[in-house]
């Protein structure tokens, strides 16, 4: 049973370019759960998805940034003309079901935006 | 509140001896709670969870206690080991905040033999 796969591991970007960060949950997972790292920083929550729904994007910067969890398919977590302070390491975790269950993350994509 | 841009605290511990990791959280109606270990490069792997109507779980060589008197969670290692060292993150969980883990700063722990 494959755990939370992330693509790419590593990516870089130009200013200006668009990023897009892949997430696929574990099997039978159908919450979606984005958070971004900065370096010697906590997790912080960007955006929480079921399929076809978003839950909760308080996180979320509100340009340029958006996320999807379609029907099939990986969740997909887009940033347009990044720029440098985009730079992090951006995370996600999946769960079987809400509240009071366990997350499991993936291994992460590391964005540089140069 | 969140902890930006602030250097991490670090626990050095010699091998063998127990560790004890702390955890604040500001959410009295927080009632699951998660201990994460991350190492250099990887994702946070679970280590173990407690709900809020427990006060303590055991693990393999670990031990998460809970007191919500004073919203405060610990992670007890017993007997580390270099493969331990890592940064360990607390997370809370509560329906207020939607059902989303919200992490505290983390905690370096160094290990050394």
């Amino acid at each position: 049973n494959a755990g939370v796969m992330q693509n790419p591991r590593h990516l870089v970007r130009r200013r200006g370019q668009e990023a897009r960060l892949r997430c696929s949950p574990m099997k039978g997972h159908s919450h979606v759960y984005w958070y971004r790292q900065l370096p010697e920083e906590g997790l912080k929550f960007m955006v929480y998805l079921q399929k076809e729904n978003i839950i909760d994007e308080s996180g979320m910067p509100k340009e340029r940034f958006s996320a999807e969890f379609p029907k099939e398919g990986p969740s997909i977590l887009r940033i347009q003309q990044v720029v440098r302070g985009d730079s992090a390491a951006y995370f996600c975790a999946s769960s079987q079901g809400t509240g009071n269950t366990e997350a499991f993350f993936g291994q992460g994509t590391r964005l540089t935006v140069v | 509140g969140e902890n930006v841009g602030l250097h991490l605290p670090t626990l050095s511990v010699q091998e063998g001896d127990n560790s004890i990791i702390n955890c604040a959280y500001s959410n009295s109606a927080s009632d699951y709670f998660i201990w994460y270990k991350q190492e250099s490069g990887k994702g946070p792997q679970f280590i173990i969870d407690i709900r809020s109507n427990m006060d303590k779980r055991q693990g393999q060589r670990v031990t998460v206690l809970l007191n919500k008197t004073v919203k405060h969670l610990s992670l007890q290692i017993a007997a580390t080991q270099p493969g331990d060292s890592a940064v360990y993150f607390c997370a809370e969980d509560n329906m207020e905040y939607g059902n989303k883990l919200v992490f505290g700063a983390g905690t370096i722990l160094r290990v050394k033999s």
